[in-house]
């Protein structure tokens, strides 16, 4: 398979609480990348964490990466109901030869806020 | 961030048509564009690298002479899908590279094939 694996496929929380959403991947990556897609709609860049970073923040949004064990995750804190959406994670590899950057997409999490 | 957009957002065919979709990074010129289809609830999987100036590289399992990509500039590239059929109806979603390789994606365009 071409794709990552994120785990949970399936999320459902209560407005405020936390929500944690890993991905995995199977190959060495320059960078890793979380969007987020509403029902039906285009995606939304979130965040983008490089290799050689281990944790990143944007707002309620934290985001970390272990090279080692070829994971990453994101955290949403004090979530909201607009936080409803499904999240995906894509990671970058640079291929040598074309000098270009290819990317791949994880399974997803589908997240539901309960207001 | 980066603009990229695609045009049209959605259409609706006819089975055995064809259907150009343009990607166009709006503010920043990009050797590099991919195109991606997602169906419902579905990751997107990677169709196509497309390269300006040079032909597209394909993933596997994607046919070449149904999904032709033309990167014609430094700031379009375009999938047609041809002969379309109604298991080709899904959303076709282009991303383009900026200088710095950071991915900003279209809007997607939906297609459905009658």
């Amino acid at each position: 398979s071409q794709q990552g694996e994120e785990d949970p496929q399936a999320l459902s929380i209560q407005e405020g609480e936390n929500a944690t959403m890993n991905c995995s991947y199977k190959t060495s990556i320059n960078n890793l990348q979380w969007y987020r897609q509403n029902s039906g709609r285009g995606l939304v860049h979130l965040i983008l964490i490089r290799s050689n970073e281990r944790e990143k923040h944007s707002g309620r949004l934290r985001v970390t990466l272990d090279t080692s064990k070829k994971s990453s995750s994101l955290l949403i804190t004090a979530s909201r109901a607009a936080d409803t959406a499904s999240y995906f994670c894509a990671t970058a590899t640079l291929y040598v030869a074309s000098g270009t950057y290819k990317y791949i997409f994880g399974t997803g999490t589908r997240l539901k806020v309960l207001a | 961030g980066a603009v990229v957009s695609q045009h049209p957002s959605w259409v609706i065919c006819k089975s055995g048509t064809s259907v150009k979709i343009e990607c166009r990074s709006l503010d920043f010129q990009a050797t590099t564009m991919f195109w991606y289809r997602q169906f419902p609830k579905q990751s997107l999987m990677l169709m196509a690298t497309s390269n300006e100036g040079s032909k597209a590289t394909y993933e596997q399992g994607v046919e070449k002479d149904k999904f032709l990509i033309n990167h014609a500039s430094l700031t379009l590239s375009t999938l047609t899908v041809t002969s379309a059929h109604p298991e080709d109806s899904s959303f076709y979603i282009c991303s383009a590279d900026d200088p710095r390789n950071e991915q900003f994606f279209g809007p997607g365009t939906r297609l459905t094939v009658l």
